[in-house]
């Protein structure tokens, strides 16, 4: 069963359009990660939301975590070539330890077309 | 440069025949984890370690084997390799949960 369901897996589009991925869970999460992978590489932290309703951008990249901490997304804004790749959200939730549990979305495989 | 690295990047092997993949960070942190990745199952955990000499399962964690002797290497042990452990794995280090990711070893058993 996958804790972390993230929707497209697939999207397609063409330079300067906007798009959203989405990241939902039943579970709470204590934050949560968007990380993005290239070809023949590891995936790279983008960012980390932490309370609930919290928005952060980076550039022409919005992340939203859900007021619930269930949930979020990941907006692009006027796609560029340059941000193809496969994105992935990924959800920690804090033990008895340190360092909290991870779990991975199955990704969404992004395609941004000149 | 901050970094994890892998050893080797790719692999084929035959049914059985045990492997290693070496990991090492410079960052001296002390979280380290291996994960798989498969199509449309995204990352999943294998092993982790919190320290050196503390290691516990994560998800996967049938048919492997780590050690952490040395807080910077984590290596994955597979003793005897098997066509469904073909697969794309990374290993991480992390700090406060947010994971550096190595590059990836594309490992084929046959």
């Amino acid at each position: 069963t996958q804790l972390l369901e993230q929707s497209p897996q697939f999207l397609s589009i063409q330079e300067g359009e906007n798009l959203t991925v989405y990241c939902n869970s039943s579970s709470v999460f204590s934050s949560l990660q968007w990380y993005r992978q290239e070809p023949g590489e590891g995936p790279v932290l983008l960012v980390t939301v932490v309370t609930g309703g919290e928005v952060k951008k980076l550039k022409r990249l919005t992340f939203q975590f859900g007021d619930a901490r269930k949930d979020s997304s990941l907006h692009i804004t006027a796609a560029q070539p340059g941000d193809t790749g496969l994105y992935l959200c990924a959800g920690v939730i804090w033990g008895g330890t340190s360092y909290g549990k991870l779990t991975f979305g199955q990704g969404t495989i992004l395609t941004v077309h000149p | 440069e901050a970094q994890v690295t892998q050893n080797p990047r790719y692999l084929i092997t035959v049914t059985g025949k045990k492997l290693t993949v070496t990991c090492s960070q410079n960052m001296n942190h002390e979280y380290m984890s291996w994960y798989r990745q498969d199509p449309g199952l995204g990352l999943r955990q294998i092993y982790y370690s919190m320290n050196v000499e503390v290691t516990d399962k994560g998800d996967v964690p049938e048919g492997y084997k780590v050690s952490r002797k040395e807080k910077r290497n984590f290596p994955l042990i597979l003793e005897s390799p098997s066509p469904n452990q073909t697969s794309l794995y990374f290993c991480a280090s992390s700090f406060l949960n947010e994971q550096y990711f190595g590059p990836g070893t594309r490992l084929t058993v046959t």
